[in-house]
């Protein structure tokens, strides 16, 4: 069984800064099987990146992923107030998995 | 516009059964696979199951197989997702969502959630 652990856990980091987000698979994956989502409290998750590193329709360039094997990364850039959220890794190896979470907080 | 709408939220006691729908709109639903995601109250995501529309193909998280069905009627665009005898730990928002269908394994588009309370 896939298991995806992020880290951290939470994050806190002033408006401007960089975000670098750690997602580590129990096993290589490949990176085309490699996703990124953002929740919002009360909202559905959203796409953000696909293939490890395709930004979804809409998002900007201030958010990159990168990684292969068992270690992927989501950075965001230039961090704004409304980058708070929760941020999940997601995998598919022989099935879908989903890691943990990094709850991100702007201050 | 793709869009994906699901049932509205339901309170349920211990053992009785529910079923809850996702309604797809915008492109030709029988082209694709539709999941489900659960997340319970404060947790994470978790991968439940998925089945393609176009055949019924349906596969299982190792964690849910045997404790949900997963169900589409394509003649009217329509997932759905059920129990037959729900557990106070059922209580969680549930969300809908599609795979992409390039062969990336990610869900570009998600209902807006069902959420479940079991409770007696």
């Amino acid at each position: 069984e896939l298991v995806l652990t992020q880290s951290p856990v939470t994050l806190s980091l002033s408006p401007g800064e960089r975000a670098t987000l750690s997602c580590r698979a129990s096993q290589s994956v490949s990176s085309s099987y490699s996703a990124w989502y953002q929740q919002k409290p009360g909202q559905a998750p959203r796409l953000l990146i696909y293939g490890a590193s395709s930004r979804a329709t809409g998002i900007p360039d201030r958010f990159s992923g990168s990684g292969s094997g068992t270690d992927y990364t989501l950075t965001i850039n230039r961090l704004e107030p409304e980058d708070s959220a929760v941020y999940y890794c997601q995998q598919y190896g022989s099935s879908f998995a989903f890691g943990g979470g990094t709850k991100l907080e702007i201050k | 516009e793709v869009q994906l709408v699901q049932s509205g939220a339901e309170v349920k006691k211990p053992g009785e059964s529910l079923k809850i729908s996702c309604w797809g709109s915008g492109y030709s639903f029988s082209d694709y696979w539709i999941g489900w995601v659960r997340q319970m109250p404060g947790k994470g995501l978790e991968w439940m199951g998925i089945i393609y529309v176009g055949d019924s193909n349906t596969r299982y998280s190792p964690s849910f197989q045997g404790q949900v069905t997963i169900s589409v009627d394509k003649s009217i665009n329509t997932a759905y997702l059920q129990w037959s005898s729900l557990k106070a730990s059922d209580t969680a928002m549930y969300y809908c969502v599609r795979r992409d269908n390039f062969g990336w394994y990610f869900f570009d588009y998600w209902g807006q959630g069902s959420l479940v309370t079991v409770s007696s």
